[in-house]
């Protein structure tokens, strides 16, 4: 069975401080990693993938099969970067068309 | 283009009726997905429907029915609520062959 572990409820930070958001999974074979953000009073969206290997809004993540993780890291938090914040992951047996969430993180970034 | 969207945005119902939510997906896409979120949980897939048949399903009890119709949209049926039930129903779309799932704002249903 897939899984997807957000071991932290909330994470609290101060604006300009580094910030990682931990995702583990569990899968038997090969999945794809997504980050999903929800901001105040809008809907879910994507706001990266692993395989895209980019930066959206100065956030990356890195998929380390070793550990089976999938963190999302800031340098430098902003204040318009709190949301809650899903970690999710979709596999081989869905032909990678569904998605499996964690229960999810809310970032907090206080001036 | 308005995006995914849903009606009714709250929708209050008692233990044993039946409830049906709808779903217009996003131009130009042809998959629809259902999820339901219960409170403090992330989403949890429910099921998906492609060219109006049920194309993958999650670990949900038959009460949970759905639609596609030609144009698309889609259609959650739950019968025989239970207060369990009690989520916010999220409805995502993409295209074929495109990985990126829309999410519409959803349904809250609430079971008294």
């Amino acid at each position: 069975a897939q899984r997807v572990t957000q071991p932290e409820k909330l994470l609290s930070v101060f604006k300009g401080a580094p910030v990682e958001l931990k995702c583990n999974y569990s899968y038997s074979g090969s999945p794809e990693l997504f980050w999903y953000v929800q901001y105040s009073r809008q809907r879910l969206q994507l706001l990266l993938r692993h395989i895209s290997r980019e930066s959206i809004k100065g956030f990356t993540a890195d998929l380390n099969k070793g550990e089976t993780s999938f963190h999302l890291k800031k340098p430098f938090a902003q204040e318009e970067d709190s949301a809650m914040y899903y970690c999710a992951l979709s596999g081989r047996d869905s032909g990678y068309s569904t998605l499996t969430f964690g229960k999810g993180t809310m970032l907090l970034v206080s001036p | 283009d308005a995006g995914v969207t849903q009606s009714p945005t709250h929708l209050i119902k008692t233990r044993g009726q039946q409830v049906t939510l709808r779903c217009s997906p996003k131009s130009g896409h042809d998959t629809v997905s259902w999820y339901q979120q219960a409170l403090g949980q992330g989403p949890q897939f429910i099921f998906q429907y492609y060219e109006e048949e049920e194309r993958q399903r999650g670990n949900f009890p038959d009460r949970f029915s759905g639609h596609q119709f030609p144009n698309y949209s889609s259609e959650l049926n739950v019968n025989a609520l239970l207060l369990g039930d009690s989520a916010l129903y999220l409805c995502a779309s993409r295209g074929n062959r495109q990985e990126k799932l829309f999410f519409g704002s959803g349904t809250q249903l609430s079971v008294l």
